[in-house]
């Protein structure tokens, strides 16, 4: 079993629609929650994070974590053609020496 | 500020030649990654350097892969021999602190590789 399991999709919604994205992982040592986006043939960026449990909203996006059941969710309200890509959840714990552990990574398409 | 800057950005080779991909990371960043990413396994850590010294390359697949970074400007990761299961895309990043939320990854565009 993967430390970090993620749908690989493809998503397709139309344009407007609120886009969940999930993932699990069974590490408990994970304190770290990241969301990279990334376009076709480039690298990922950084998009959101959270620390602990909780959520975190920036603007469209919001960011939660629940690590009583091991699973984080990226919310995108009123999705736009521009949100398309491949969204990768990473994560990493504070004694696992910087290794940032990444979801396979779940593709979006938003249709206009 | 010119971001991670990767070469080639796109490479094919035949079984057995040697590979050799560079990394150029952002300038005082002090922790360097190297990923590889398929659709199959996603994006995978190989190994990561800090102040130019590998600290963990328990990811890199097979003695075929090394990895190396004579300064704090320059990394390489070369296969030799090269496989063709070796065809992937192969990510630098480089970050200040580590690479956790407080100082995420910065990533470079990416080497494609194919092995035929």
């Amino acid at each position: 079993q993967k430390e970090v399991e993620q749908d690989p999709g493809p998503l397709s919604v139309p344009e407007g629609a609120i886009v969940s994205l999930n993932c699990t992982y069974s590490n408990s040592a994970f304190q770290y929650f990241m969301w990279y986006r990334q376009y076709s043939r480039k690298g990922p960026e950084l998009l959101m994070y959270t620390y602990s449990s909780g959520n975190k909203e920036d603007g469209r996006f919001t960011a939660q974590v629940d690590k009583s059941s091991k699973y984080i969710s990226l919310f995108i309200r009123d999705s736009q053609p521009s949100d398309s890509a491949t969204y990768l959840c990473a994560m990493s714990a504070p004694a696992g020496g910087f290794k940032t552990i990444f979801g396979a990574g779940t593709r979006l398409f938003v249709k206009a | 500020d010119a971001g991670v800057i990767q070469s080639p950005r796109h490479e094919v080779t035949e079984m057995g030649q040697e590979v050799t991909l560079r990394c150029k990371p952002i300038s005082g960043h002090d922790y360097l990654f190297w990923y590889r990413q398929t659709m199959m396994r996603g994006l995978e850590l190989l190994i990561y350097f800090n102040n130019n010294v590998p600290i963990d390359d328990s990811g890199m697949p097979e003695d075929r892969f090394s990895a190396k970074m004579p300064n704090a400007s320059f990394s390489n990761l070369k296969i030799q021999p090269s496989e063709p299961r070796d065809s992937a895309v192969y990510f630098c990043a480089s970050s200040l602190g580590g690479g956790n939320y407080n100082s995420p990854l910065h990533f470079g565009n990416g080497t494609r590789l194919t092995v035929t």
